[in-house]
């Protein structure tokens, strides 16, 4: 089956920089990639996601990046605010995501004011 | 984006009893409904799959006589944990997808139920 690695497992950052989040996935039919963001008690919550049929996508300070060849995407978060401080799971899934999905170990980002 | 709710957001029950935890699409119709359980600080686990209609996919090593999935209709599906423990305690997450429409093709997740056993 599917192994999604992530990683760092931990990551601060000053407000104002960038943080980037790498993950790696096994299975070369995977097809779709989503990122979502946990806060503390509450349910997943999708961010950005990714298909493979293409390279890079952007919503305002959040892009991803998909590298298929290396199977391997990347989450980047632009000029950090405390509000970003959050775990934040990569994914992936074939057949689209409304089938099953498999997930990272998760990154647990701080922002420092 | 699609709503996706789950009620109890909290429950308390005492070692022996069963509880139910319903996980709802309130502005799509859901054909697979996924369960997943996260202990503190882990990723999330996927428990089971269930499609409206049919029986649910459980995975391996989850108990499907002790994890009892329902998913009646588009827009409910429900799960029972029997004759709980405390090592049942923990954060149940549902999340809902559909193939077509609004949460197409995305995993749209439920703010997770915090179960104790006592």
């Amino acid at each position: 089956g599917e192994n999604v690695e992530q990683h760092p497992s931990t990551l601060s950052v000053q407000e104002g920089d960038s943080a980037v989040i790498k993950c790696t996935y096994s299975d070369s039919a995977s097809n779709y990639f989503p990122w979502y963001k946990q806060e503390l008690g509450k349910g997943p919550q999708l961010i950005i996601d990714i298909r493979s049929n293409v390279g890079e996508k952007k919503d305002q300070r959040i892009a991803v990046t998909l590298n298929k060849t290396a199977k391997h995407f990347s989450l980047h978060i632009t000029e950090t605010q405390p509000e970003d401080s959050a775990v934040y799971f990569c994914a992936a899934s074939i057949s689209g995501g409304y089938q099953k999905v498999t997930f990272g170990i998760g990154t647990k980002l701080q922002v420092i004011p | 984006g699609a709503v996706v709710s789950q009620h109890p957001s909290r429950v308390i029950c005492k070692s022996g009893t069963s509880v139910k935890i319903e996980c709802r699409s309130l502005d799509f119709q859901a054909t697979t409904m996924f369960w997943y359980r996260q202990f503190p600080k882990k990723s999330l686990m996927l428990m089971a799959t269930s499609n409206e209609g049919s029986k649910a996919t459980y995975e391996q090593g989850v108990e499907k006589d002790k994890f009892l999935i329902n998913h009646a209709s588009l827009t409910l599906s429900t799960l029972t944990v029997t004759s709980a423990h405390p090592e049942d305690s923990s954060f149940y997450i549902c999340s809902a997808s559909s193939p077509w429409g609004q949460g197409s093709y995305e995993q749209y997740f439920g703010p997770g139920t915090r179960l104790t056993v006592t």
